[in-house]
């Protein structure tokens, strides 16, 4: 079974940093694209980054770029998302979700709570 | 990098059909057959309905269908229940490895 756990959200205070991780179990996860997705409370989802299998390509949405960094560890099964500078407006639940056929996010995970707050 | 524009709710009595549609231009949908739709229950993460415009993941019923025509994107649920009652996003690719996701529509069953 496929599954996917988050962990490393919190309270933080603008300006400062967090790192995020997502645990990936049932698969081989050195065979998919990985990605973050984030979702404002009451607000829709919104695409952060995706990462290609061998850490080779990156790439971001606009409004985390030089803030945040994606990577991965294929031999712990884990993906992370580093970041930096924090914005009241990254306040989010932020998903790992795997990436699968047709540009499809095809399983998440449950999802960890990260809050800008001072 | 907008955000594909949906209905922000969407009603019918259990049996009937709902259609939801996903607006975007011709540098996303309509420039790719990548939408994908996700159902997502209140405090839980969404799943995949529909991916590659119109195929349906295993598992998924098939009253969940979808379609595009030009730069808009279409879900319909028909023979709608009580359990289709729950959110629902379109996304697209965009190019350049860039995604978009929709604004989200509620759809309620009377």
């Amino acid at each position: 079974e496929v599954q996917l756990v988050e962990s490393g959200g919190g309270l933080v205070q603008p300006g400062g940093s967090l790192r995020l991780s997502c645990a990936a179990s049932g698969f081989t996860l050195r065979s998919y694209w990985m990605s973050w997705v984030r979702q404002a409370p009451g607000k829709g989802l919104e695409w952060v980054a995706n990462i290609k299998e061998d850490e080779s390509e990156k790439y971001y949405v606009d409004s985390v770029k030089g803030r945040f960094t994606i990577s991965r560890d294929n031999a712990k099964n884990s993906l992370y998302l580093q970041m930096n500078s924090l914005r009241a407006e990254d306040t989010a639940i932020y998903y790992c979700a795997r990436y699968g056929i047709s540009a499809t996010y095809d399983y998440w995970g449950q999802g960890t709570l990260v809050t800008v707050s001072s | 990098q907008s955000a594909l524009t949906q209905p922000r709710s969407v009603s019918g009595s259990p049996g009937q059909s709902v259609t939801i549609s996903c607006a975007g231009t011709s540098s996303d949908v309509g420039g790719y057959n990548y939408v994908s739709w996700y159902q997502q229950y209140p405090g839980k993460a969404p799943k995949v309905m529909i991916h590659g415009v119109s195929e349906r993941p295993s598992g998924v019923p098939d009253r969940f269908s979808g379609s595009k025509s030009g730069n808009t994107a279409s879900l319909t649920i028909s023979g709608l229940q009580s359990e289709d009652e729950a959110d629902y996003y379109c996304c697209s690719f965009a190019g350049s490895h860039i995604y978009v996701f929709g604004t989200g529509t509620t759809v309620t069953v009377l």
